[in-house]
């Protein structure tokens, strides 16, 4: 089975800094992963998203995150902290398309942003 | 547009009394998810629907939870003899079902107290 696993479930940065958010993930199969962000009372939002072709995938808000296939890693990263960019922010993992996709998250990295 | 709405947001109920939450997906969205969303975890895949039927059901859905979609369009999550141990945020998304189009919306959730 999927799994994913997030290092770090706190992350804090200063504004303007780089934000790196690691993400790890285990399959049998080529995965399909995504990121999302999650802000306080409101549902999660896609941030961007790896199917196939390009490795290097850039989302909303300034965000990017790249496939490693031979790390198994898709960290998430912006390379200038803003304050709005604090968040939850979840890494996911679906094995291949049909039967469901369902998502398998990962625990979470809760982002903060200091002046 | 109007995204997915789920109702109520907030609910809280003794240990024991029966709740039902509802979901109303993004128009024309084939697939229906629900998720719930524990302190500190990602969300974990309950069950989803594909129209009106409901394709696979995790084995945290215990005999205590039902969801149901009549007619397609939108779905409801019914816990009987509510215990403490439910207490979560119960996430629905919804997507067209259309392959690598298949990205999934989520609502801003239901947060469930049981006292």
């Amino acid at each position: 089975a999927q799994s994913v696993t997030q290092l770090g479930s706190h992350v804090s940065v200063s504004e303007g800094a780089l934000v790196l958010l690691r993400c790890n993930y285990s399959s049998s199969v080529p995965p399909y992963l995504f990121w999302y962000v999650q802000y306080p009372n409101q549902g999660l939002q896609l941030l961007l998203k790896y199917t196939t072709g390009a490795t290097l995938v850039k989302g909303i808000n300034g965000f990017e995150a790249e496939f490693k296939k031979s790390e198994t890693s898709f960290h998430l990263t912006k390379p200038s902290a803003h304050m709005s960019d604090a968040a939850e922010y979840f890494c996911a993992v679906i094995n291949g398309w049909g039967g469901g996709n369902k998502l398998t998250f990962g625990t979470g990295t809760q982002l903060k942003v200091e002046l | 547009d109007t995204g997915v709405s789920q109702n109520p947001r907030h609910k809280i109920t003794k240990r024991g009394q029966n709740v039902t939450f509802r979901c109303d997906p993004i128009s024309e969205h084939n697939r229906l998810y629900w998720y719930r969303q524990t302190l500190g975890q990602g969300p974990e895949f309950l069950t989803y629907f594909q129209n009106e039927a409901q394709l696979e059901k995790s084995r945290l859905l215990s005999d205590r939870f039902s969801a149901e979609r009549p007619k397609g369009s939108f779905s409801t999550l019914e816990i009987q003899r509510t215990e403490q141990g439910d207490s979560a945020m119960y996430l629905c998304a919804s997507s067209l079902g259309a392959g690598e189009l298949d990205i999934q919306y989520f609502g801003a959730g239901t947060r469930l107290s049981v006292l």
